[in-house]
């Protein structure tokens, strides 16, 4: 089966760094994806990590670690537009599973 | 380019109905996955076509079904609709079955 944690809830200040944690247990492996998705809307693709390491694009980085079964995402600069549910999904050959999100709140 | 459709937006029904939700791929993907996001959870998945076979599915009961048609856009039929299956169906293609995979709008179905 599949296991993805990730928090619940997270708020921030507009201009600071957010790091979101992802952890993973799957019974196979081959990727990491991160998605962004405002209320009400589709999931929009943010990164796809495949190799160890930082993957770093515009305000938004993502790391991966599959010894640990641990990926983040970082945002930097946060603005307000920024708050939006962001989900770790990890794959297995075709098939993507989804934690069940982290609620980023940006404050003014 | 247009990016992943899907019809309708919305969908009202009555418990025991049977629903259909179409999905058209971008141009040139091949593959085509359904998800079904109930409300404060994860997109969890139902099935990939590409090429028009089913390459998997997932642990949802035999009321659900999909095809995939010779240009690439696909259905999903849901036969003796429950309230549980109230939910956003969500449809992403990718160009195959292992790549990158973008998502429509998707269509919000209210089962009464």
């Amino acid at each position: 089966g599949q296991n993805i944690d990730q928090p619940t809830e997270m708020t921030a200040t507009e201009g600071a760094i957010v790091q979101i944690n992802c952890t993973y247990q799957t019974s196979g492996f081959n990727g990491l994806f991160w998605y962004q998705q405002h209320a009400g809307e589709a999931p929009t693709f943010l990164s796809y990590n495949v190799l160890d390491g930082l993957e770093e694009k515009g305000r938004f980085s993502s790391f991966l670690s599959r010894s640990k079964g641990y990926s983040y995402l970082l945002l930097k600069e946060l603005q307000m537009k920024d708050s939006a549910s962001y989900l770790c999904a990890p794959k297995d050959d075709y098939k993507l599973s989804f934690g069940a999100g982290t609620t980023v709140t940006v404050r003014a | 380019d247009a990016g992943v459709t899907q019809s309708p937006t919305h969908l009202i029904k009555t418990r025991g109905q049977q629903v259909t939700l179409r999905c058209s791929p971008i141009s040139g993907h091949k593959s085509v996955s359904w998800y079904q996001q109930v409300l404060g959870q994860g997109p969890q998945f139902i099935f990939q076509y590409y090429e028009k076979e089913e390459r998997g599915r997932g642990n949802f009961p035999d009321r659900f079904s999909a095809r995939q048609f010779p240009n690439y856009s696909s259905e999903l039929n849901v036969n003796a609709l429950l309230l549980g299956d109230s939910a956003l169906y969500l449809c992403a293609s990718s160009l195959g079955y292992r790549d990158i995979q973008y998502f429509g709008a998707g269509t919000r179905l209210s089962v009464l």
